[in-house]
């Protein structure tokens, strides 16, 4: 079982304001990073996945960094809207495609 | 809308008996992952199947168990429910191969009483 840490574990910012989060998983055995949004009453969706050590993803106002020597991974937010309030999780996947979740940071953008 | 459906959206049942939830993974995926959340827990993975086959196990009890048929869709089975198994069980499906994400169905809240 992996061990795949998040912080901060909650976050408010105000709108208009560029945020990050960080996530944290073993480099031993690593295949791929995930990184999903899950708003209330829905479920988790897909942002990124990113398997080489270097790799930037970017999807409008979020990106996401990848360092697999060290084993972390940034999550940035440009411009926060209240509409990207959610909860976001990051996922390490081992070889065997099995998937460690960690306990997500909860984003709040207040208006 | 992922493409993955999970049955029933809510049950509520007493301490002792056994439910099973359904899940009909997206169109071309061969793998089924199945997901525990518990009240201010994470995503507690259970157990993987990947076309009809168990692929990996995680923190699943013995009291649980599932299987994945030959259409792919997978059931869980939860016997001799206790108050705390009440949680979000989820489904998830990926296309098995290579670093594909994860679909997740809406989840099937359980609540024992």
């Amino acid at each position: 079982i992996l061990n795949v840490e998040q912080s901060p574990q909650s976050l408010h910012v105000q709108e208009g304001d560029s945020t990050n989060f960080t996530c944290s998983f073993p480099s031993s055995n690593f295949y791929a990073l995930h990184w999903y949004r899950w708003e209330t009453a829905k479920s988790p969706e897909a942002l990124f996945v990113m398997t080489l050590n270097g790799d930037e993803k970017k999807k409008g106002r979020i990106s996401a960094t990848l360092n697999t020597k060290e084993g972390y991974s940034y999550l940035y937010i440009k411009g926060s809207q209240p509409e990207d309030s959610a909860t976001y999780l990051c996922a390490s996947a081992n070889t065997g495609n099995q998937f460690y979740f960690g306990t997500g940071t909860s984003l709040t953008v207040i208006p | 809308d992922s493409g993955v459906t999970q049955t029933p959206k809510h049950l509520i049942t007493a301490t002792g008996q056994r439910v099973t939830l359904r899940c009909s993974p997206r169109s071309g995926d061969l793998s089924v992952y199945w997901y525990q959340q518990s009240l201010d827990q994470g995503l507690q993975f259970l157990i993987q199947y990947y076309n009809g086959e168990e692929r990996a196990k995680g923190n699943i009890l013995e009291r649980f168990s599932a299987q994945q048929f030959p259409d792919l869709h997978s059931e869980l089975n939860l016997s001799s429910l206790e108050l705390g198994d009440s949680a979000l069980y989820f489904c998830a499906s990926s296309v098995g191969q290579g670093p594909s994400p994860l679909h997740f169905g809406n989840g099937t809240r359980l609540t024992v009483t």
